[in-house]
């Protein structure tokens, strides 16, 4: 079985500042690892992958994550931020194919000015 | 243009109707979801349809029983509404491989129903 966890429910931080969202996971194979952005009323929208190959990966809005295997984690980045990324971000696991994708319980990324 | 499409966009109903929620994808993809995302966010698959074929089935009650007429639709029927079905659904697709590697393992997300029992 596959799971995974976000250590931060909510993460307040100044327009600007730099952010790191925290995912842990925990399987017995190999996996591939996602992040998610939510907006208010809206679906997920895919911000980035890792399937294989380089550990860091970059996606879109200047977000960055780095897989570290030997700590299973995948955490979020992002330099700088902006009031439009207020939103949940949820971290999720696969073991690809047509295996099911589990989402941790998101976190709340809130922007303040 | 719409790549996933659920209708309807709000549900507000009384405990023990019957409803259905329908989804479009017209992406050309191979695979398609039923997520159920409750008042905490928190989001669980439901089903699975592969090319109309159903390869998940999580723990879900018999009240909810998903069709795929085609492979870009799935539809999620829902009998004898309980309070506790009160939530988001929320529809998705993915490609299979052989549809772009770049698109591998990505999954669509509608923009969600929400559904209220009264």
């Amino acid at each position: 079985a596959q799971s995974v966890t976000q250590l931060d429910s909510q993460v307040p931080v100044f327009e600007e500042a730099p952010v790191e969202l925290r995912c842990n996971y925990s399987s017995s194979v190999s996996v591939y690892l996602f992040w998610y952005v939510q907006y208010p009323n809206q679906g997920l929208q895919l911000l980035l992958k890792y399937l294989s190959g380089s550990t860091l990966v970059k996606g879109i809005n200047g977000f960055e994550a780095e897989f570290n295997k030997s700590q299973t984690s995948f955490h979020l980045r992002k330099p700088s931020v902006h009031i439009s990324d207020t939103a949940e971000y949820f971290c999720a696991v696969s073991r690809g194919g047509y295996q099911k994708v589990t989402f941790g319980i998101g976190t709340k990324l809130q922007v303040i000015p | 243009d719409t790549a996933v499409s659920q209708t309807p966009k709000y549900l507000v109903t009384q405990m023990g109707n019957d409803k259905s929620i329908k989804c479009e994808q017209n992406l050309g993809h191979d695979t398609m979801y039923w997520y159920k995302q409750d008042s905490k966010k928190f989001l669980k698959i439901m089903f699975s349809y592969n090319n109309k074929e159903l390869i998940i089935n999580e723990t879900v009650p018999n009240r909810f029983s998903p069709k795929s007429p085609d492979k870009a639709h799935l539809n999620l029927h829902i009998n004898s509404l309980e309070l506790g079905d009160s939530a988001v659904y929320f529809c998705a697709s993915s490609p299979s491989v052989g549809q772009g590697i770049q698109y591998q393992e990505t999954q669509y997300f509608g923009p969600g129903t929400r559904l209220l029992v009264l």
